[in-house]
């Protein structure tokens, strides 16, 4: 049973520039988070798509934007990105309703230079 | 408001037990939590739900103090393989966002 799938798992990208992460969420789950993880902290919540709609949104400025697919996978689109942007990005996937907690990705490595 | 853990970090020797406090400001409707290991995905260890019973399996239980909107981490004669960031991370009511603490590194030696 494949858990949650990842990519790219490392990106280097240029101050300015746009960058798509992709995650396909555990299969049966329907629901998927994405969070962005600073050295040495806790995972910081981006926002959460359920039925391809956004439910939920942290305290993210309108460069980080998402979509969920038909098939419950997502992206996590960031616009003009800044050096601060650099983090290890996460997506964690659940059924809604069950209470089995969130099963995470490996995540993408971004760096901006 | 992100939970606050304590303690930020300890070293046990392999045997020894642990506790790990989870503490937030607002009521909650459930704590999670989860074990980071260097380079990995954080790793779902269990889930307490506002009215629920402790929980636990193997050597690791917690419990859940809704008064207090606290929770607790009781990690028992620990190994080696315990060894990596504890993050509780917590859902409030009407507001289902997971938010996760300021995390405790844990650390065991043989």
């Amino acid at each position: 049973d494949a858990g949650v799938t990842q990519s790219p798992t490392h990106l280097i990208k240029t101050r300015g520039q746009q960058v798509t992460l992709r995650c396909s969420p555990k299969s049966g789950h329907d629901t998927v988070s994405w969070y962005q993880q600073a050295l040495g902290q806790g995972p910081q919540f981006i926002f959460q798509y359920y039925e391809e709609e956004e439910r939920q949104r942290g305290n993210f400025p309108d460069r980080f934007s998402g979509h969920q697919f038909p098939n419950y996978s997502s992206e996590l689109n960031v616009n003009a990105l800044l050096l601060g942007d650099s983090a290890l990005y996460l997506c964690a996937s659940l059924a809604l309703g069950q209470y089995y907690g969130y099963t995470f990705g490996s995540g993408t490595r971004l760096t901006v230079v | 408001q992100q939970p606050v853990q304590s303690p930020q970090a300890v070293i046990l020797r392999e045997g020894e037990d642990a506790v790990i406090n989870c503490s937030s400001s607002k009521a909650l409707y459930s704590v999670h939590w989860y074990r980071q290991k260097h380079g990995e995905a954080p790793v779902f260890l269990m889930i307490l739900l506002k009215g629920g019973e402790q929980k636990g399996h193997d050597k690791i239980s917690a419990s859940f103090n809704e008064k207090k909107q606290q929770s607790s981490l009781y990690l028992t004669a620990s190994q080696l393989s315990y060894s990596g960031t504890y993050f509780c991370g917590t859902e409030n009511f009407g507001n289902e966002k997971l938010t996760f603490g300021t995390g405790t590194r844990l650390t065991i030696i043989p």
